[in-house]
C-alpha cells in the first residue's frame, strides 16, 4: 500500500504565473481534497474531488482549480498568482466522497510554493 | 460556515506533565473531530479522533473529549514526552470530508 505523494516538493513563482501541484492518492482511496495552509495557520479546504468531479469547496476564488483523474489522482491548477498565495499545499485522500460521512484523510507532505 | 477556535497557541510542559488543547466550534452539525499532529516540515499525522455519539476516547497516553452540549472538544496527553513536540491541530467536519482546522497550537515539551 502506498500512501499519498505529491509534485513538486518547492516550487518558485512570480505573480501572475500560473502553477499545476499534482497529487497521487493513497491505494484504496477514490476522493482526493486540496488544503491551504499558510506559515503558522490551520489548512483551509480549497475543494474536493469526487469521481473526477469537484463536490465540495472552500472560500477560495474560480482562478484555483483542479481535476481528478480515472485513477483518483488530481491536479491543482492557481491561476494569475498572488503574493498571497504563498503557502503549503497539502492534497489528501479518503474514501467515500462528500455524501458519505466524514472518513479519515491521510495527508500529502505538501507542495511549498513560494510567490514573488 | 463552521468556525473552530483553538487555545492555546502555544503550550510548554516540563516532560513527564500533562498538556490539554482545548478547541470549540460553531456549527451543531459537526459530527466527527480529528486531531493531527504535524512535525516541523512535515505533513500532518492524525493521532486521534473522535465521533459525535461519543464523549471520550483514549489510546495509550493520548484522550479526546467531546462536549456536544457546550460545543467544545479537547485533547489530552500524559505522561509527555520530547518527541511529543510538535504542532497539534484539531478539526471538525459536517459534510463528508470537508474539515474545517483549528489555527494550530505549538507544544514544547521540555526535557
Amino acid at each position: 500500500e502506498t500512501g499519498v505523494t505529491q509534485s513538486p516538493t518547492h516550487l518558485i513563482k512570480t505573480r501572475g504565473q500560473q502553477v499545476t501541484l499534482r497529487c497521487s492518492s493513497q491505494s484504496g482511496h477514490n476522493t482526493v481534497s486540496w488544503y491551504q495552509q499558510a506559515l503558522g495557520q490551520g489548512p483551509q479546504f480549497i475543494f474536493q474531488y469526487y469521481r473526477e468531479e469537484e463536490n465540495g469547496r472552500g472560500n477560495f476564488p474560480p482562478r484555483f482549480s483542479g481535476l481528478q483523474f480515472p485513477n483518483y489522482s488530481s491536479e491543482l491548477n492557481v491561476n494569475a498568482l498572488e503574493l498571497d498565495d504563498s503557502a503549503l499545499y497539502l492534497c489528501a485522500s479518503s474514501f467515500g466522497g462528500q455524501f458519505s460521512g466524514a472518513n479519515v484523510l491521510t495527508f500529502g507532505a505538501g507542495s511549498r510554493l513560494t510567490v514573488l | 460556515g463552521e468556525n473552530v477556535e483553538q487555545h492555546p497557541s502555544t503550550l510548554s510542559v516540563q516532560e513527564g506533565d500533562s498538556a490539554v488543547i482545548k478547541c470549540t466550534y460553531s456549527d451543531s452539525a459537526s459530527n466527527y473531530f480529528p486531531w493531527y499532529k504535524q512535525e516541523l516540515g512535515k505533513r500532518p499525522q492524525l493521532i486521534i479522533d473522535i465521533r459525535s455519539n461519543v464523549g471520550e476516547k483514549k489510546d495509550q497516553r493520548i484522550a479526546v473529549t467531546l462536549n456536544k452540549t457546550a460545543k467544545h472538544f479537547s485533547l489530552h496527553i500524559t505522561e509527555t514526552q520530547p518527541e511529543d513536540s510538535a504542532v497539534y491541530f484539531c478539526a471538525a467536519s459536517i459534510v463528508g470530508n470537508q474539515f474545517y482546522f483549528g489555527t494550530g497550537t505549538s507544544l514544547t515539551v521540555i526535557p
